[in-house]
């Protein structure tokens, strides 16, 4: 059966570190794999988008990897901050297909000061 | 500019009662999406609408409906309501033509339906 799958436990880091989250995908064959960010009562914000044949994408302080042998993405934040404590949520867009994203459940992240 | 509008944001049903909720997707935006949030089941797509007509639907039984007016405006129905459908209700827009692959959705606040 298809699966996305984040880690369902929460994230506890110290406030200047790094901190990795990990999104990984079976029977799916995406195009296209995005992040977005939700805050408790918020809809999700979108934060990046990176193609089946792109290695890495970097906006300021996050970072995209995205490796279709292991069909798992890894989603970076170096220097955390306090306000970066939210859920982030992967989707994966097929291609050929509608384009609508499939989201896992999300990855609770909780940076302490 | 406008971000994507939900209302109502909190709303309480009781089993057997319908509901109606609406979205206002961003200006230019002819694509709305909507989902379903649960802590149990995630993000759960419902169904998409562009230019009026429902292009795309998820796995979700007839109670669930929806419709896409001329202004891209969108409302979806939930009829019979049961208790299992308490959740988050997310709308989200794109400016999204068929076989664009980016596809980044703007999504709204959500609203939070309670059946009891």
């Amino acid at each position: 059966s298809q699966k996305i799958e984040q880690n369902s436990e929460a994230l506890n880091i110290q406030e200047g570190k790094t901190a990795t989250l990990t999104c990984n995908y079976t029977n799916y064959s995406p195009a296209y794999l995005q992040w977005y960010r939700q805050d408790p009562g918020r809809g999700p914000v979108f934060l990046l988008l990176i193609r089946e044949n792109e290695k890495e994408k970097r906006k300021e302080r996050l970072k995209v990897t995205f490796d279709t042998t292991l069909k798992q993405s890894l989603f970076h934040i170096t220097a955390s901050q306090p306000a970066d404590s939210a859920t982030y949520l992967c989707a994966l867009l097929m291609a050929g297909g509608s384009y609508i994203p499939t989201f896992g459940r999300g990855t609770s992240l909780i940076v302490h000061p | 500019k406008a971000g994507v509008t939900q209302t109502p944001r909190y709303l309480i049903k009781t089993r057997g009662q319908q509901v109606t909720l609406s979205c206002s997707p961003i200006s230019g935006h002819r694509s709305v999406s909507w989902y379903q949030q649960t802590p149990g089941q995630g993000l759960q797509f419902l169904f998409e609408y562009f230019s009026e007509t429902q292009r795309n639907k998820g796995n979700f039984p007839g109670r669930f409906s929806g419709r896409q007016f001329s202004n891209s405006r969108s409302e979806m129905n939930v009829s019979t309501l049961e208790l299992g459908d308490s959740a988050l209700y997310l709308c989200a827009s794109s400016p999204a033509l068929q076989g664009s692959g980016a596809n980044v959705l703007t999504f709204g606040a959500g609203s939070r339906l309670t059946v009891l």
